[in-house]
């Protein structure tokens, strides 16, 4: 149990284009899942809380306008970057929590190439 | 916020030696995580301490979370190829209601046979 994807794996995109990425919980509900940008050589950083029927709560620094979080089921939630642009570049991981209490599971991640 | 400091960012062991990760927090350890990961890969969940002295093991890797809950180790027993990677410990940043983690910048690990 406690399997959670994400698609598409790679994306390569245009300047100025709008790029969605997928989380789902295979095999359980998560009310609430986390988004996470990780740049080469660094660690992951928080960018916000997808909370399911509600708004996401965004971390300091991070443009909710660009960074669009839906999370519209149980099982799934949708980071959409708006407008991208080069700098946006970079590796995005979804993670949700399978038991209340319980370690974060992560997912396969994104690697999003802005040219 | 919680801030996790890790040593070594990097370390070069001899398969079959025994090897030690550290996380150092700047605030008491209400959870502390440990995941692997692979480059390009998402992470890989290995052990979750909460209790000050707790100790746990899987297979060749055991890790321990201080009396005082601010430092945990990662020791792994002769090493194998299959344990290269990224070493990372995360931090419940809540204050204790198993919110959202917060990471060290993780260490490195390459195994050479």
């Amino acid at each position: 149990g406690a399997v959670v994807s994400q698609h598409p794996s790679r994306v390569i995109c245009k300047s100025g284009t709008s790029v969605k990425i997928e989380c789902r919980s295979l095999d359980f509900q998560a009310t609430t899942m986390f988004w996470y940008r990780q740049f080469p050589k660094q660690s992951l950083m928080l960018m916000a809380t997808s909370n399911e029927g509600s708004k996401a709560t965004y971390e300091q620094g991070v443009e909710k306008d660009k960074f669009l979080i839906n999370h519209a089921s149980l099982t799934l939630s949708t980071l959409t970057v708006t407008s991208a642009h080069p700098e946006d570049s970079s590796f995005y991981i979804c993670s949700a929590r399978w038991l209340a209490g319980g370690p974060l599971f992560f997912g396969p991640g994104t690697r999003l190439t802005v040219l | 916020s919680q801030e996790l400091e890790q040593s070594p960012q990097s370390l070069i062991v001899q398969e079959g030696k025994n090897l030690t990760i550290n996380c150092t927090s700047s605030k008491t350890l209400y959870g502390l995580y440990w995941y692997k990961q692979k480059y390009g890969e998402g992470l890989i969940f290995l052990m979750m301490l909460q209790k000050g002295g707790e100790e746990k093991s899987h297979e060749k890797i055991t890790a321990k979370l201080d009396e005082k809950k601010q430092q945990s180790s990662l020791h792994i027993t002769a090493s194998q190829p299959s344990h290269a990677g990224i070493y990372l410990c995360g931090a419940d940043d809540s204050g204790g209601s198993n919110y959202k983690l917060t990471f060290g910048k993780g260490t490195l690990l390459t195994v050479n046979p």
